[in-house]
C-alpha cells in the first residue's frame, strides 16, 4: 500500500516550458487535491476533483489544467510556465462525501521554474 | 469565505519544555472540521487530528493535546516535554460541512508554525 504517491520528486523548467505532474493513490479515495505550498502562505488549493471525470477549481487555479481521466490518478498540467510557479506541489486524496475527510498527502514535487 | 490564522511563525524552546501553538479560525458554517497536520523536515505532511465543530471535547494522545473553544474560535495544540524529533511545521486547516458533493472536501490551512526543538 504506497498511498499517496507523486512524479516526478523534482523538475526544473525555463519559463513558457510546459510539464505534468502526476499523483497516484491506492485507497480507492473518491476525492483528489492539488496545493502548492509557498514560505509563509500554507497550502493553497489549486484544483481538485470529487469523482473520476470531473474536476473543479480551487483558490488558485491560473496558469494550471487538470485531468482526471481514472480514479487513481490526478495530473496537473503547467501549458507555460513562469517563474511565479515555482513552488512545492501536493497531491492529496480522501474519502468521499460523508465519510472520515481527513486527507492524506503524497510527498510533494519541488518545482523551479527560471 | 474562509480563514485560519497561525499567528506564531516560528517557536524555538529546548528539548523537555512544552509549547502549545495557537490557530483561530473564520467560517460562517455551522458545522465544519479542524485539523492538525505536522510537516517534518522531510516535506510530508502527516495528519494529526479532527475535531468536527460538534466535539468540543478535549483530547490528549501521549504528548499531544488539543484545545477546541468554539467560543473564541480556537484550535489550539499542545507538545508536552518536546523531543527534537517534533521539530517541524505544524499546519492548522478548516473544511466546511460535508452537505454538497460538488463542494470537496476541501481544505483552508494557515500559514505554519515552525517548532524548533533544540536538545
Amino acid at each position: 500500500n504506497a498511498g499517496v504517491t507523486q512524479t516526478p520528486k523534482f523538475r526544473v523548467l525555463k519559463t513558457g516550458q510546459s510539464m505534468t505532474l502526476l499523483c497516484a493513490q491506492d485507497m480507492n479515495h473518491e476525492y483528489m487535491y492539488w496545493y502548492r505550498q509557498d514560505p509563509g502562505m500554507g497550502l493553497r488549493l489549486i484544483h481538485y476533483s470529487v469523482g473520476e471525470g470531473t474536476t473543479a477549481k480551487g483558490e488558485v487555479p491560473d496558469g494550471y489544467n487538470v485531468s482526471r481521466l481514472k480514479k487513481q490518478n490526478f495530473l496537473l498540467g503547467l501549458e507555460s510556465a513562469a517563474p511565479s510557479q515555482t513552488s512545492v506541489y501536493f497531491c492529496a486524496s480522501s474519502w468521499g462525501q460523508g465519510a472520515s475527510n481527513e486527507q492524506f498527502f503524497g510527498p510533494g514535487t519541488r518545482l523551479t521554474v527560471l | 469565505a474562509q480563514k485560519v490564522t497561525q499567528a506564531q511563525t516560528e517557536i524555538s524552546v529546548v528539548e523537555k519544555e512544552d509549547v502549545t501553538l495557537d490557530c483561530v479560525y473564520e467560517t460562517r458554517d455551522t458545522t465544519y472540521y479542524l485539523f492538525w497536520y505536522k510537516q517534518p523536515p522531510s516535506g510530508e505532511l502527516v495528519f494529526l487530528i479532527r475535531r468536527n465543530s460538534f466535539d468540543e471535547q478535549n483530547e490528549i494522545s501521549g504528548r499531544y493535546s488539543w484545545n477546541f473553544q468554539k467560543s473564541t474560535s480556537s484550535f489550539n495544540f499542545t507538545i508536552t516535554a518536546s523531543q527534537v524529533v517534533d521539530s517541524a511545521v505544524y499546519f492548522c486547516a478548516l473544511s466546511g460541512p460535508q452537505m454538497i458533493k460538488a463542494a470537496g472536501n476541501k481544505l483552508t490551512f494557515g500559514g505554519g508554525t515552525r517548532v524548533l526543538v533544540k536538545p
